[in-house]
């Protein structure tokens, strides 16, 4: 079956990079999502990649693909206070509509 | 930009009975879907819903829960006997089509005592 796993947590310095990782097992994966969760708030699409595509850049964030290693990554630059709070990795899979299989999160704190 | 919106944010109830949850999706969405977080745990999909019927359901989704458009609008998930074990938030979904992207609403935390 289908498993994502995260890092769980992150610290970095204002004004830094972020990078957090993801791994993932379906290599019949057709889209892979990032989401971002604030303390007591919704899941919040932040940028999505597609199976076919090794980078998606958008604003300060840049999306990597390795598809032969199962490894996505998401780069948050010139981090900011504003973007402390969990991130999650999910996947669909072909034939799989959109039953997405998300990752466990990764806490990314962000200190002055 | 259009939301997906859910009510009740917080709903407390005793085991034993029944409750549901009301989810409004973005107007132009066909699909729809419900996952819950339970605390520490991963967030896990539930079912997904298409042209009013249920067109995938995960093993959690047992008996007890059911799934309902009642109207033009609304998208509700009913669990009919509440267990300890349903506390979670419960996040509520829609997409244009089967293979575009999720929207979710906020959640509605689920405390069941």
């Amino acid at each position: 079956g289908e498993d994502v796993e995260q890092s769980l947590f992150l610290s970095v310095r204002e004004g830094d990079s972020s990078v957090i990782n993801c791994t993932y097992t379906d290599s019949s994966s057709t889209y892979l999502y990032w989401y971002k969760q604030e303390p007591g708030a919704g899941l919040q699409l932040l940028t999505y990649i597609f199976s076919n595509m090794d980078m998606k850049q958008d604003q300060r964030l840049t999306v990597l693909l390795n598809k032969k290693d199962k490894h996505l990554s998401l780069r948050i630059a010139d981090t900011q206070t504003g973007d402390s709070a969990i991130y999650f990795c999910a996947e669909s899979i072909t034939g799989g509509g959109n039953k997405l299989t998300f990752g466990t999160g990764t806490q990314l704190k962000v200190e002055l | 930009e259009p939301e997906v919106t859910q009510t009740p944010s917080h709903q407390v109830t005793q085991m034993g009975q029944e409750v549901i949850l009301r989810c409004v999706p973005i107007s132009n969405h066909l699909y729809f879907y419900w996952y819950r977080q339970i605390l520490g745990q991963k967030v896990e999909f539930l079912v997904s819903f298409y042209n009013n019927e249920i067109s995938e359901k995960s093993e959690i989704f047992d008996d007890q829960f059911s799934v309902e458009r009642p109207d033009g609008s609304n998208f509700t998930l009913k669990i009919r006997s509440t267990k300890l074990e349903d506390s979670a938030m419960y996040f509520c979904a829609s997409s244009v089509q089967a293979r575009e992207k999720l929207f979710f609403g906020s959640g509605t935390q689920l405390s069941v005592l």
